[in-house]
């Protein structure tokens, strides 16, 4: 059972535009969550996280934002540059236990 | 920092064959070890979480298994691949609970 789901498989965005990548979360439980960013033949690296006593985490360009009561988050780049396309996993933790992962959303950011 | 080291990069093995999959952590001390596995259309699914040598949970039951002979050494076997164990297998390692780091995977195609 999908504990975290990214509905959207992929997204195509234009070179200095917004790039908005949603995350659903069925545990109420979840009290962390990460955003991933995977290149095609290589490991996931980190890019971004959120704890659960707070609605917004910001670094540089890169946004998070968590809505508890929707059980949703959402990653917010601005401006895309196509360096960024590549896939991003969502992620979510109860307290230090293993993190659930999302199928992930291919981001393809076009000159 | 923690750093991930996973070989080999790609693998072809025939149905019936066995496995071993080698992972090990440098940097750090006591990590909490994983394996994952992204199929495609599957996302990242967790299949073994290490806390310590020679503790492994099972996260999903199949044809595989882990062990942790060192502290900073995690393994993954099959006794007989099955054309289903094909994907990319991924080796992640936490400390405390900061995220995980990954390893650069290994891209596992069973003929």
């Amino acid at each position: 059972d999908q504990q975290v789901k990214q509905n959207s498989p992929s997204l195509s965005v234009q070179e200095g535009r917004i790039s908005i990548l949603n995350c659903d979360y069925t545990n109420s439980m979840f009290d962390y969550f990460l955003w991933y960013k995977k290149y095609p033949a290589e490991g996931p690296t980190f890019l971004i996280s959120i704890s659960s006593i707070k609605d917004k985490n910001e670094d540089g360009r890169f946004t998070v934002f968590l809505n508890k009561s929707a059980k949703h988050l959402s990653l917010h780049i601005v401006p895309s540059q196509p360096g960024d396309s590549a896939v991003y996993f969502c992620a979510a933790s109860p307290s230090r236990g293993a993190l659930n992962f999302g199928k992930g959303t291919s981001l393809l950011v076009t000159p | 920092s923690q750093t991930i080291h996973q070989w080999p990069a790609t693998l072809v093995q025939p149905v019936g064959s066995p496995l071993s999959l080698e992972c090990t952590v440098e940097g750090t001390s006591n990590p909490n070890l994983y394996w994952y596995r992204q199929a495609a259309g599957r996302g990242l699914q967790l299949l073994f979480y290490s806390v310590g040598i020679g503790q492994i949970s099972s996260e999903v039951p199949q044809n595989l298994s882990a062990s942790r002979p060192q502290d900073r050494q995690f393994i993954l076997s099959s006794k007989k691949l099955l054309l289903s164990d094909s994907g990319f297998y991924l080796c992640a390692g936490s400390m405390g609970f900061d995220g995980y780091t990954f390893g650069s995977g290994t891209r596992l195609t069973v003929v």
